[in-house]
C-alpha cells in the first residue's frame, strides 16, 4: 500500500523564522515522485515544490527547499524567512508517476507576526 | 504554467436530483485527469482517473454508478453526482498533468451542497 504521513497537525511559526515541516511516505516502488502543495483559505492548490526519486540532489525553490531521504522514506520541507503569506494547508503527496496523487493528511502552518 | 478552470465554483441542489461539474484543461492537452473530493479540514481523496476515450479507473469504495464521469475530450472531463444526497455534499476538485511525472494543475474547486 502507498501511503503519506503527515505527523504535524498544527504548526506554528515567528515571521522571518525557519520551520520545517514533516512527511514520511512508504512505497515499494524504485521510481517516483515526491511533492509539497499549499492550499490557502481559497483551497486552490499551489505546487510549492517537487522532487524525483532518481534524484539525490535536494529540490530548492527560493525560500523552500526539501530534506530528501530515500532510504528513511522522508520528504520533509523547509521554509526560510516565513512570511505571513506562506500560512496555509500544507499537504505532501506522492505519484508512483502515473500522475494519480496520494496525499498525507495536512499541516496547518500558522505564521506569527 | 498550465491552467485548469472547474464549473460551476458553487452549487446548491435539492436532495435527489443530479449534479454535473466540468473540469477543463485551457491550454494544454489532457489524456488523463484526476477528480479528488476534500471534506472540511481532511485531505484530498482520489475518487477516479478520468481517461480520455476510455472508461474511468475507480478508487475503491467510490460508487462508479453515483459518481459519472465522461472524459469527451482531450480538455474536457465531467463529474456527474447521480441522485445526490446530504452526505455528498463536499469539495470536489480536478486536476490534470501536462507531462508523465509533472506537477498536477488543479481546478479551482466546486463546493456542492445537498438539501
Amino acid at each position: 500500500a502507498q501511503t503519506v504521513t503527515q505527523s504535524q497537525p498544527e504548526m506554528s511559526v515567528q515571521e522571518a523564522e525557519t520551520v520545517t515541516l514533516s512527511c514520511t511516505y512508504d512505497t515499494s516502488e524504485s521510481d517516483y515522485y515526491l511533492f509539497w502543495y499549499k492550499q490557502p483559505p481559497s483551497r486552490q492548490m499551489i505546487l510549492v515544490i517537487r522532487q524525483e526519486a532518481y534524484k539525490q540532489q535536494n529540490a530548492t525553490e527560493n525560500r523552500f527547499s526539501v530534506n530528501f531521504q530515500k532510504a528513511a522514506k522522508s520528504f520533509s520541507l523547509k521554509i526560510s524567512d516565513s512570511q505571513l503569506g506562506d500560512a496555509a494547508m500544507y499537504f505532501c503527496a506522492y505519484t508512483p508517476g502515473a500522475n494519480n496523487l496520494f496525499f498525507g493528511t495536512g499541516t496547518r502552518l500558522t505564521v506569527i507576526p | 504554467g498550465a491552467v485548469v478552470s472547474q464549473h460551476p465554483s458553487w452549487v446548491i441542489c435539492k436532495s435527489g436530483t443530479s449534479v454535473k461539474i466540468e473540469c477543463r484543461s485551457l491550454d494544454f492537452q489532457a489524456t488523463t485527469m484526476f477528480w479528488y473530493r476534500q471534506f472540511p479540514k481532511q485531505s484530498l481523496m482520489l475518487m477516479a482517473t478520468s481517461n480520455e476515450g476510455s472508461k474511468a479507473t475507480y478508487e475503491q469504495g467510490v460508487e462508479k454508478d453515483k459518481f459519472l464521469i465522461n472524459h469527451a475530450s482531450l480538455t474536457l472531463s465531467t463529474l456527474t453526482v447521480t441522485s445526490a444526497h446530504p452526505e455528498d455534499s463536499s469539495f470536489y476538485i480536478c486536476s490534470a498533468p501536462k507531462r508523465r511525472g509533472e506537477t498536477q494543475y488543479f481546478g479551482p474547486g466546486t463546493r456542492l451542497l445537498v438539501l
